[in-house]
């Protein structure tokens, strides 16, 4: 099956900092990734969607000067979330296709806790 | 707004029984339709993927799909305690042209008991 990593797997950071969060697809090109939110005892939600070589799309109401997505190779997207605060802790996890339309496998995720 | 509906339980079954999770969607036009698994403080893992109308068996699994009722719905035979955790019906709809979208229903929480 298709492969995603994550890095890094979680990260505590001070409110005001920002903090980047990677992922890859470690044995496909991924044009198209995704990046999801969690908080606890809730379900998956679509942050946005991120196009190798174009800008991201954003769901309703993401903040997308907040959440920052740079999808520079087939391989690798990245999610910096800027002036974090205690509200965006939560568990980030990223996913890709191997073919735009069907299934998407999930990175291990990152969980985030900002003090 | 699309959305993918699902009991949130908890489902309870004894080992060896077998677990029934249902999910019902609004969007008549999907046509790709998932079952995950997640085990508490993990990341979903796919479990079958079904994208024509009937039944489609993986071992344990069996998924089924009847897009006239607008219905997936998982069979676990055989449960085991490991697979007890919350299942997640997905659907793939299609918005603003050719952008692609996986919908997530709340998640069945299922506990198999030994």
């Amino acid at each position: 099956g298709a492969v995603v990593s994550q890095h890094p797997s979680w990260v505590i950071c001070k409110s005001g900092t920002s903090v980047k969060i990677e992922c890859r697809s470690l044995d496909f090109q991924a044009t198209t990734m995704f990046w999801y939110r969690q908080f606890p005892k809730q379900s998956l939600m679509l942050m946005a969607t991120s196009n190798e070589g174009s800008k991201a799309t954003y769901e309703q109401g993401v903040e997308k000067d907040k959440f920052l997505i740079n999808h520079a190779s087939l391989t690798l997207s990245t999610l910096t979330v800027t002036s974090a605060h205690p509200e965006d802790s939560s568990f980030y996890i990223c996913s890709a296709p191997l073919e735009v339309g069907y299934e998407q496998y999930f990175g291990p995720g990152t969980r985030l806790t900002v003090t | 707004q699309k959305e993918v509906e699902q009991n949130s339980g908890p489902l309870s079954v004894p080992e060896g029984a077998i677990a029934s999770l249902n999910c019902t969607y609004s969007d008549r036009g999907s046509q790709s339709f998932f079952w995950y698994r997640q085990y508490s403080g993990k990341s979903p893992e796919l479990i079958m993927s079904i994208y024509s109308n009937g039944d489609k068996e993986d071992g344990r699994f069996t998924a089924q799909l009847n897009k006239a009722s607008q219905y997936v719905s998982l069979l676990i035979r055989d449960s085991q305690p490991s697979d007890s955790a919350t299942y997640l019906c997905a659907v793939i709809s299609i918005s603003g042209g050719s952008n692609y979208k996986l919908t997530f229903g709340k998640g069945t929480l299922l506990t198999v008991n030994p």
